[in-house]
């Protein structure tokens, strides 16, 4: 099984600061037949189905605002939030899908203001 | 558009199975996509339980396996979920979702069982 294990746990950040969360993968999951990194971020408010942010570890889905970016390759991933608005307030995943059908998810990464 | 809505009983009894099913709207199953379940115990992470594909071929989370069965009803546009012998563990939102090209882009939103005698 691929382990996916974020950090932090948790994180405070202020109102137009970065916001930085990590994600490693206990193996690559980068395909070098097609050299894309089976990777995706979620981000899940309370009461709400998990809302996907970003996949191939870099592309954003459609409508997503631009201050959300995933970037890094192979077993070590970031997402990244260029200035944290108060709606960015929630609960994020990293999700691997190298070995689709099956997957594994990261344990969250809890993010407030501060 | 797509959309995914699951169904079942809110409360199971310890020892019993617990039985999910996610009806499908806007799609046909068996024009293809896998289709998959995914819990959430109270204030805790996601977990994948298992998928299924429109064929009906399924695969497994290893930790569940023994205990789980997903299985696909074409003529009614929906796939199901059964999970055997549950204790109070398996008490958690449950969650229909659909990923496309392995990430999960569709979700329904979500139901949640307690396991309680």
């Amino acid at each position: 099984d691929i382990v996916m294990t974020q950090s932090p746990d948790s994180l405070a950040v202020s109102l137009g600061e970065r916001a930085t969360i990590n994600c490693k993968s206990s193996q690559s999951v980068l395909y070098s037949s097609d050299n894309k990194n089976y990777l995706a971020w979620y981000q899940q408010k309370p009461g709400q189905p998990p809302k996907l942010l970003i996949y191939w570890a870099s592309t954003r889905e459609s409508g997503v605002p631009d201050r959300f970016s995933g970037s890094g390759s192979g077993t070590d991933f970031t997402l990244t939030i260029s200035s944290l608005q108060a709606e960015d307030v929630a609960v994020y995943y990293c999700q691997q899908y190298y070995s689709l059908p099956m997957y594994t998810f990261g344990q969250g990464t809890k993010l407030e203001i501060k | 558009q797509v959309q995914l809505q699951e169904s079942g009983p809110g409360l199971v009894k310890p020892s019993e199975t617990l039985s999910l099913t996610c009806a499908v709207s806007g799609y046909s199953i068996s024009s293809g996509y896998y289709w998959g379940w995914v819990r959430q115990p109270p204030g805790k992470g996601l977990e994948w339980i298992g998928s299924i594909f429109h064929s009906g071929s399924t695969y497994y989370n290893p930790s569940l396996k023994s205990r789980v069965t997903i299985s696909v009803d074409t003529s009614k546009n929906q796939f199901s979920l059964k999970l055997s012998s549950v204790t109070a563990a398996d008490t958690a939102v449950y969650y229909c979702a659909r990923p496309d090209s392995g990430s999960f882009l569709l979700w329904g939103p979500g139901t949640l069982v307690t396991v309680s005698s």
